[in-house]
């Protein structure tokens, strides 16, 4: 079946360092692929999607592009902020069938000032 | 345009008792899902709605949980004789048709079992 795998976590940043957020899925056909953030006591808030290989989406600052050759999605910004500390999660969603999401195990991420 | 509600936020019962959970989409959404989130763990999906429709609920537990999307009113969630291992946030979230469109997610609502 469909699974997504995001790198572990807890993340410790220092303010304006460089992040990386590994995310790999195994699909079959095409996904559309998702990393959402959560900030404590709330809900799943989109922060950018793809739907097709080579697609880049961006929001915000953070960056990641679909890549099937690697089967990968990978979270980047280039310099983070105390507000950016959350839990992140990659997803991806079924073009066909119910288009449930399957997510991540999700990445808390603390920044410090 | 408000978003995904979600009520009530917190949610505490006992063991045995039954836990209602509400969710309204957002205007103009047909679709609505639910998922559950154990602590420290990621969401996983347990059932897929259209208005008066069940889609999908391969995620559901066989037994205790039901669902329903009236014609009139929000989506519900019930869990009949809730156990501890029921304590978990609930979310729901909304889209206006299938086939790639986004899901938006309400707060959630956060039931602890005694």
């Amino acid at each position: 079946g469909n699974s997504v795998t995001q790198m572990e976590g807890p993340v410790t940043l220092s303010e304006e360092a460089f992040l990386t957020i590994n995310c790999t899925y195994t699909a079959t056909g095409y996904p559309s692929l998702f990393w959402y953030v959560q900030y404590p006591g709330e809900g799943l808030q989109l922060l950018l999607k793809a739907t097709k290989a080579d697609d880049k989406g961006s929001n915000k600052g953070f960056e990641a592009t679909y890549r099937k050759e690697t089967t990968s999605f990978h979270l980047e910004k280039g310099s983070v902020q105390v507000s950016d500390s959350a839990v992140y999660f990659c997803a991806l969603s079924d073009r066909v069938g119910a288009q449930k999401l399957v997510f991540g195990q999700g990445t808390r991420l603390t920044i410090n000032p | 345009n408000a978003g995904v509600m979600q009520n009530p936020r917190h949610l505490v019962r006992r063991r045995g008792q039954e836990a209602r959970l509400r969710c309204s989409p957002m205007k103009g959404h047909s679709h609505v899902y639910w998922y559950r989130q154990l602590p420290e763990e990621g969401l996983k999906f347990m059932v897929y709605l259209q208005k008066e429709n069940i889609i999908d609920e391969s995620g559901m537990p066989k037994e205790r949980f039901s669902a329903e999307f009236p014609k009139e009113g929000p989506s519900i969630l019930r869990i009949q004789q809730v156990v501890r291992g029921d304590s978990a946030a609930y979310f729901c979230a909304s889209s206006p048709r299938d086939r790639g469109e986004t899901q938006y997610f309400g707060p959630g609502t956060r039931l602890l079992v005694l």
